[in-house]
């Protein structure tokens, strides 16, 4: 039930279209769905987050889109480009009694935007 | 701020070695995790502590493993005998009450021979 499942395991996209990566989690009591970025040899860095008061959030180039109904989000990436370049981990996570987030990983999506 | 900050950042070493894993979390923070990441399981959760104290360990796969944060300012996580199937990135993060995001070190690679 802590699971998130993650799709596709890799992904290469032309310089200028558009990335999609899906995520889908079973535990409704998930608060907070957060996608973090990694490059290779550094860690994993928040990108943007949703909470599941609302269906849609967007920052630049990047929106993420839920479905609560569905228990579903996915990660858009708009006008991609090789600097996007990275694995991309979506998560969900649940406020702890102590006050922090509990977070559980996807498995990962490896994005490589060709030129 | 530097960040977190883990050392080594590569470790190679041979089955039945200890290992042993260091992390400076961001100052004024008071969570910190020891995740590790590998190819087939992901990124995995091993423990954490608040306030220094080791709240949820049940992440730790074995008792090979142990963690310590003597202070606020570090922390260890030690692998007695390692082998090779512990060979993955150990990231270690932190955060403060309250916040959302945790914010990742660098990692240290360790390669089990």
């Amino acid at each position: 039930q802590q699971q998130v499942k993650q799709s596709p395991q890799s992904l290469i996209v032309q310089k200028g279209g558009i990335s999609i990566i899906n995520c889908a989690y079973e535990n409704t009591a998930f608060d907070y769905f957060p996608w973090y970025q990694q490059f290779p040899g550094k860690g994993p860095a928040l990108l943007i987050a949703i909470r599941p008061d609302v269906s849609e959030k967007k920052e630049g180039r990047f929106t993420i889109s839920f479905n609560k109904s569905a228990k579903q989000f996915s990660l858009h990436i708009m006008d991609s480009q090789p600097g996007d370049s990275a694995t991309y981990f979506c998560a969900a996570s649940i406020k702890g009694s102590g006050g922090y987030q509990k977070v559980t990983f996807g498995t990962g999506t490896k994005l490589q935007v060709i030129p | 701020d530097a960040g977190v900050i883990q050392s080594p950042r590569h470790e190679v070493t041979e089955m039945g070695q200890e290992v042993t894993l260091r992390c400076k979390p961001i100052s004024g923070h008071d969570y910190l995790f020891w995740y590790r990441q590998t190819m087939m399981r992901g990124l995995e959760l091993l423990i954490y502590f608040n306030n220094n104290v080791p709240i949820d360990d049940s992440g730790m796969p074995e008792d090979r493993f142990s963690a310590k944060m003597p202070n606020a300012s570090f922390s260890t996580l030690k692998i007695q005998p390692s082998e090779p199937r512990d060979s993955a990135v150990y990231f270690c993060a932190s955060s403060f009450y309250g916040m959302d995001e945790q914010f990742f070190g660098p990692g240290t690679r360790l390669t089990v021979l």
